[in-house]
C-alpha cells in the first residue's frame, strides 16, 4: 500500500520568513496529493491539493509543488504570520472506480515566532 | 449550515464494551470516512465508503466495523475496545470523491480503559 512521509516533523520559523516542508510517497499510481492544516484542538481544513498532471499550484501564501518522478511533493508559504502556526499535514490518494484510500503523512508542527 | 457532526465528542469505555460512534452529514455527500489520529503517527484512514451499502478498508480496519445504510450516516462500530483504540476519531464527507474537499466532523476522544 501507499506510505508517505513527512519532513520535518517540528519547525520553527521567524514571521516573514517562509516555510517548507517536504513529503514523499512510494505509489507511483498516487494522483491527488492535498494539505491539511489542523490548529489546536480543531479539525483539519484543507489548505490547497495538486493533482498529478500539474507541477505546481499556488494560492496566495501557499504554493504546492510535485515531483512525480521523484515521487515528492512539498508545500511552501511565504511572508509567513503567526496565525500560520499549526500542524499540517499531507497526504496522498488514487483515484480509483471503487473508493479512494487517502494515506497521509505524520504532520509538521509549525511554529511562528513574531 | 452545512456540517458533518460526530456522537459523542468524548466517551470514557472498559475493555470489551462494544460502542457506537454516530457521523452524520447534511450535504448529501457521497463519500464518507473515519480516521484515527494519534500522536506522531498522523491521521490514519480506518474504513471509507463511496454511498450507501458500498464500503471499503483503508489503512487501519482492524477491530473496527462499519456501516452505510443510508446517505447522510456513517457510524463507527467497536465491537470489543481495546485500550489501543484510544484516540482521537475523525469523520469526514465530500461530495464525490476524496479528490474533492473534504468535511471534517469535530472529532471524538475515546479513552478505553
Amino acid at each position: 500500500g501507499e506510505n508517505v512521509e513527512q519532513h520535518p516533523s517540528t519547525l520553527s520559523v521567524q514571521e516573514g520568513d517562509s516555510a517548507v516542508i517536504k513529503c514523499t510517497y512510494s505509489d507511483s499510481a498516487s494522483n491527488y496529493f492535498p494539505w491539511y492544516k489542523q490548529e489546536l484542538g480543531k479539525r483539519p481544513q484543507l489548505i490547497i491539493d495538486i493533482r498529478s498532471n500539474v507541477g505546481e499550484k499556488k494560492d496566495q501564501r501557499i504554493a504546492v509543488t510535485l515531483n512525480k518522478t521523484a515521487k515528492h511533493f512539498s508545500l511552501h508559504i511565504t511572508e509567513t504570520q503567526p496565525e500560520d502556526s499549526a500542524v499540517y499535514f499531507c497526504a496522498a490518494s488514487l483515484f480509483k472506480a471503487a473508493g479512494n484510500k487517502l494515506t497521509f503523512g505524520g504532520g509538521t508542527r509549525v511554529l511562528v515566532k513574531p | 449550515e452545512a456540517q458533518v457532526t460526530q456522537n459523542p465528542r468524548y466517551l470514557i469505555t472498559v475493555t470489551g464494551k462494544k460502542l457506537t460512534v454516530t457521523c452524520s452529514q447534511n450535504m448529501n455527500h457521497e463519500y464518507m470516512s473515519w480516521y484515527r489520529q494519534d500522536p506522531g503517527l498522523g491521521l490514519r484512514q480506518i474504513y471509507y465508503s463511496m454511498n450507501v451499502e458500498v464500503t471499503d478498508k483503508g489503512d487501519v480496519p482492524e477491530g473496527y466495523k462499519v456501516s452505510r445504510k443510508e446517505k447522510r450516516n456513517f457510524p463507527l462500530i467497536l465491537e470489543s475496545p481495546s485500550p489501543n483504540q484510544t484516540s482521537l476519531y475523525f469523520c469526514a464527507s465530500s461530495p464525490h470523491l476524496v479528490g474533492e474537499t473534504q468535511y471534517f466532523g469535530p472529532g471524538t476522544r475515546l479513552l478505553v480503559l
